[in-house]
């Protein structure tokens, strides 16, 4: 398996430009999580989905931030607008139910200027 | 604030001695417990877990500890190598959350 797979890997864009990252996860895998890492605040959970359904977006830190998942192996996490707080690593995991460990993504590095 | 935390931020380890991590939750309903290995550029990598109703697991090279009376867990890393530095997070579920410490970083000197 490839693993959970993420793209971009890096993205650069402007202040105010709406951003979407995407993730594949594991195949066979029903739980799905976003995760926001920086230097101050670690990593933070942002949203996790189970079997698509979004269970707990208390971790989004405005409106700004979206996330959806229109089917098992797919998820996107959309920022409109950006903002250059929001400049960070993201992160996707899944696990195969939400009590077992979750494998990681490499990641998406947004940088917002 | 976070309920798993890390006693110390860095730990420098001499190429083949063993390396202890630690780790304390305040969670006391907390019942699974993930390590976590990071290195720079890449996603955590799993390690190891343990359930609430073990104290000990091995895995290869290795150990984690789980003291519930004190709310405290541990990895071990025997025989660490260069290719251990890394940063480690201690993790936990608790109401189908994976919430991640601070992490500590361990260089391993040559």
């Amino acid at each position: 398996d490839a693993g959970v797979i993420q793209s971009p890997r890096h993205e650069v864009t402007e202040m105010g430009q709406e951003v979407t990252l995407r993730c594949k996860p594991i195949s066979g895998h029903n739980s799905l999580f976003w995760y926001r890492q920086t230097m101050m605040r670690g990593l933070e959970l942002l949203i996790y989905f189970n079997n698509n359904v979004p269970i707990d977006d208390s971790g989004m830190p405005e409106d700004r931030f979206s996330a959806k998942m229109p089917n098992a192996s797919f998820s996107t996490l959309k920022i409109q607008p950006s903002e250059p707080r929001d400049s960070a690593v993201y992160f996707c995991a899944s696990s195969f139910t939400l009590e077992t460990e979750a494998f990681f993504g490499q990641g998406t590095r947004l940088t917002v200027v | 604030g976070e309920s798993v935390g890390l006693h110390l931020p860095t730990l420098s380890v001499q190429e083949g001695d063993n390396s202890i991590i630690n780790c304390a939750y305040s969670n006391s309903a907390s019942d699974y417990f993930i390590w976590y290995k990071q290195e720079s550029g890449k996603g955590p990598q799993f390690i190891i877990d343990i359930r609430s109703n073990m104290d000990k697991r091995q895995g290869q090279r290795v150990t984690v500890l789980l003291n519930k009376t004190v709310k405290h867990l541990s990895l071990q890393i025997a025989a660490t190598q260069p290719g251990d530095s890394a940063v480690y997070f201690c993790a936990e579920i608790n109401d189908y959350k994976l919430s991640f410490g601070a992490g500590t970083t361990v260089t391993v000197r040559a």
